[in-house]
């Protein structure tokens, strides 16, 4: 079956610096969301990417979808304590509406 | 902000036992999910839901499991006899569509209901 992986697992990083997580899947995705997920809660949808090579800005974060559609990174520049948690890309493989495959998740932590 | 909602929030049981699991999902919402989280591990997908059936099913989501949509605002998870693997966060998610009627694909989720069978 579909299979997606993310890396790093884990980061720490020093508040105001950089932080980039990377997003592999076995099979071409028709569509690619990210989602947050802070320690304790539930998932929240960030972003959707559709098109290949497709970049979104969300203030100090940067999606891309590979030209490919196989493989997606998150870059938070400039990272703050609020930043704190575990990031999930999950994609649609082509022929499922519905059945959305999560990748393993990086879990960042933000050092004050 | 309307949210999706789930009870109870935890829930402990014994191995062999029924539970059900309950969640409104956003009131405008069409299609509605469940997905389990087992502890530090990734998310994963049980089953969709639309139009009163299952639209879409994971192979984790055998004949143990059931749901159903009891009522207009309800949507529920059955285990019919837990095992101690099903341990883990159930979440469920719910998703709208557009005002023409396209089908919007982001979810949102409810708090989970922590599942402990012992």
């Amino acid at each position: 079956g579909q299979q997606v992986m993310q890396i790093p697992q884990y980061q720490h990083v020093q508040e105001g610096e950089d932080f980039t997580t990377y997003c592999n899947s076995s099979t071409t995705l028709s569509n690619i969301q990210w989602y947050k997920q802070r320690p304790g809660g539930h998932p929240v949808f960030l972003i959707q990417l559709v098109k290949s090579g497709e970049v979104k800005k969300q203030k100090r974060l940067t999606f891309q979808f590979g030209e490919a559609k196989k493989n997606s990174s998150l870059h938070i520049t400039a990272t703050q304590t609020t930043d704190v948690g575990t990031y999930f890309c999950a994609g649609f493989s082509w022929g499922s509406a519905r059945q959305l495959t999560f990748g393993s998740g990086t879990q960042l932590t933000v050092l004050p | 902000e309307p949210e999706v909602t789930q009870t109870p929030s935890h829930q402990v049981t014994q191995m062999g036992q029924e539970v059900i699991l309950r969640c409104v999902p956003i009131s405008n919402h069409l299609y509605f999910y469940w997905y389990r989280q087992i502890l530090g591990q990734k998310v994963e997908f049980l089953v969709s839901f639309y139009n009163n059936e299952i639209s879409e099913k994971s192979e984790i989501f055998d004949d143990q499991f059931s749901v159903e949509r009891p009522d207009g605002s309800n949507f529920t998870l059955k285990i019919r006899s837990t095992k101690l693997e099903d341990s883990a966060m159930y979440f469920c998610a719910s998703s709208g569509q557009s005002d023409s009627g396209r089908p919007l694909y982001e979810q949102y989720f409810g708090p989970g209901t922590r599942l402990t069978v012992t």
